[in-house]
């Protein structure tokens, strides 16, 4: 089974450009996740999916960042404008859960490579 | 806010040396505690899902157990490898004080980064 896909590995941008993030989870995978780990830090949930759906945005800095899954499928994570501070690693994870009940969501979940952000 | 402490932050041991580390969390609205290995440039991976108090599990060299009344997790490596280094994370899964409408999800630990040194 193929693992979570995302793109690209590392991106350097400078401040106030703006950048995009790609994430495919497993097939089948309901729920997606994007974290944002910043170093020294614990991954931070920015936004959970179930399908094509958000369950929950309430950690995602709305002012600049976006997030879609429109197909239910893929899912891409915006930042526009970046700032110095969003330099971090954004990993996307993903998790069967068909129903999205709170016992199924507390499943392991399958994480991608990340994405190293470095904002300059 | 929910707090989830790692310690130690990081370690250096011997190739064969055992080790452990711990992770403490909220007593409280428990419902799953997870642990990941994330080795450098690759995918973090979850090592065990632990969810009922007193729970043991293995995987190899490597055990965890959980305490849930107390809030703390131990996780051990036996016999240290130079493919164990990584960082280690636990992450604690409940529900979000943040979040109005109690959102569950997994609040992660900064980490235990362990080098063994050949």
């Amino acid at each position: 089974e193929a693992g979570v896909a995302q793109s690209p590995r590392y991106k350097i941008i400078e401040k106030r450009q703006s950048v995009a993030f790609w994430c495919n989870p497993i097939s089948g995978h309901a729920t997606l996740y994007w974290y944002q780990q910043i170093l020294g830090q614990g991954p931070k949930l920015l936004i959970q999916f179930q399908n094509n759906g958000v369950v929950d945005d309430s950690q995602l800095p709305k002012d600049r960042f976006s997030a879609e899954r429109l197909k239910g499928v893929d899912s891409t994570l915006k930042i526009q404008p970046a700032k110095l501070e969003d330099s971090a690693v954004y990993l996307c994870a993903s998790i069967q859960s068909g129903t999205g009940t709170v016992i199924e969501t507390s499943y392991e979940q399958y994480f991608g490579p990340g994405t190293r952000l470095t904002v300059t | 806010i929910l707090n989830v402490e790692q310690s130690p932050q990081s370690l250096h041991v011997q190739e064969g040396d055992s080790t452990n580390f711990t992770c403490s969390f909220p007593s409280s609205n428990f419902y799953a505690l997870h642990w990941y290995r994330w080795e450098t440039a690759k995918s973090p991976e979850a090592l065990f899902v632990m969810t009922l108090n007193g729970d043991e599990k293995k995987k190899g060299r490597i055990s965890a157990t959980l305490n849930t009344k107390e809030g703390y997790s131990y996780l051990y490596i036996k016999g240290s490898q130079p493919e164990d280094s990584a960082t280690y994370l636990c992450a604690f899964f409940g529900p979000q004080a943040y979040s109005g409408a109690g959102s569950y999800q997994l609040t992660f630990g900064k980490g235990t980064k362990l080098s063994v040194i050949p």
